[in-house]
């Protein structure tokens, strides 16, 4: 099944309006990381947060290892904040690296 | 900044032909990775590797080949390219295995027809 879920899939924000995207991992973590990608399609990495919580600008993330979650805050959002946000965890076994969630998709409107 | 360079950004090729995706880095990293990510949907693992000379499978080998002649290098290699494996190609690399942040090159867009 799927090892990491993001909520939502999508969102359509009027400018200026805060968001709150989800992701929940079934599976042990020992990390994870936030990515934006572009309308284009390259991805930019946003956070590497293990855990705790972590600022950058207009964006806050929170990981809380132990309840397999993180979320990623955008405050006052601009219409150069859409696109698609994606998650991926870094897995706690086997031996290979990250998994992604779907993302979820972000419209900010003027 | 860590440098992740794909080659070539974007590529059409022939059902049965073959094609190679290149990848570069300057990170001086042991890990790299591919990954496709199909329309709409996040990304998977194909091949990934440790140390020049070796490879490893990931999640959907199937199809593909890897080769990482160098440190610095890591190609992707379809030997008969179908339309299934149309979709967005992206190369990565991390200093280590575990609690390390990956980097991304843009991506490689593969249109089979």
């Amino acid at each position: 099944g799927q090892q990491v879920q993001q909520s939502p899939a999508s969102l359509v924000l009027q400018e200026g309006e805060n968001a709150e995207l989800q992701c929940n991992f079934s599976t042990s973590l020992n990390s994870m990381q936030w990515f934006y990608q572009r309308p284009g399609g390259s991805l930019v990495s946003l956070f590497y947060n293990p855990s705790g919580t972590k600022h950058s600008g207009r964006l806050t993330s929170t990981t809380v290892i132990k309840e397999r979650r993180s979320s990623l805050h955008i405050s006052s959002s601009q219409t150069t904040d859409s696109g698609t946000y994606l998650c991926a965890l870094e897995r706690s076994t086997g031996n290979y690296k990250y998994v992604f969630g779907a993302g979820t998709r972000l419209k900010v409107i003027a | 900044e860590a440098a992740v360079t794909q080659s070539p950004r974007s590529k059409v090729a022939v059902t049965g032909g073959k094609v190679t995706l290149s990848c570069h880095q300057t990170n001086n990293h042991d890990y790299m990775y591919w990954y496709r990510q199909d329309t709409g949907h996040g990304l998977r693992l194909i091949h990934y590797s440790y140390v020049a000379d070796s490879t490893e499978k990931g999640d959907i080998p199937d199809g593909y080949k890897a080769s990482r002649p160098s440190q610095e290098n890591f190609s992707l290699i379809l030997e008969l390219a179908s339309l299934s494996q149309t979709a967005v190609y992206f190369c990565a690399s991390s200093d280590t295995l575990i609690n390390t942040e990956v980097f991304f090159g843009k991506g490689t867009r593969l249109t089979v027809v």
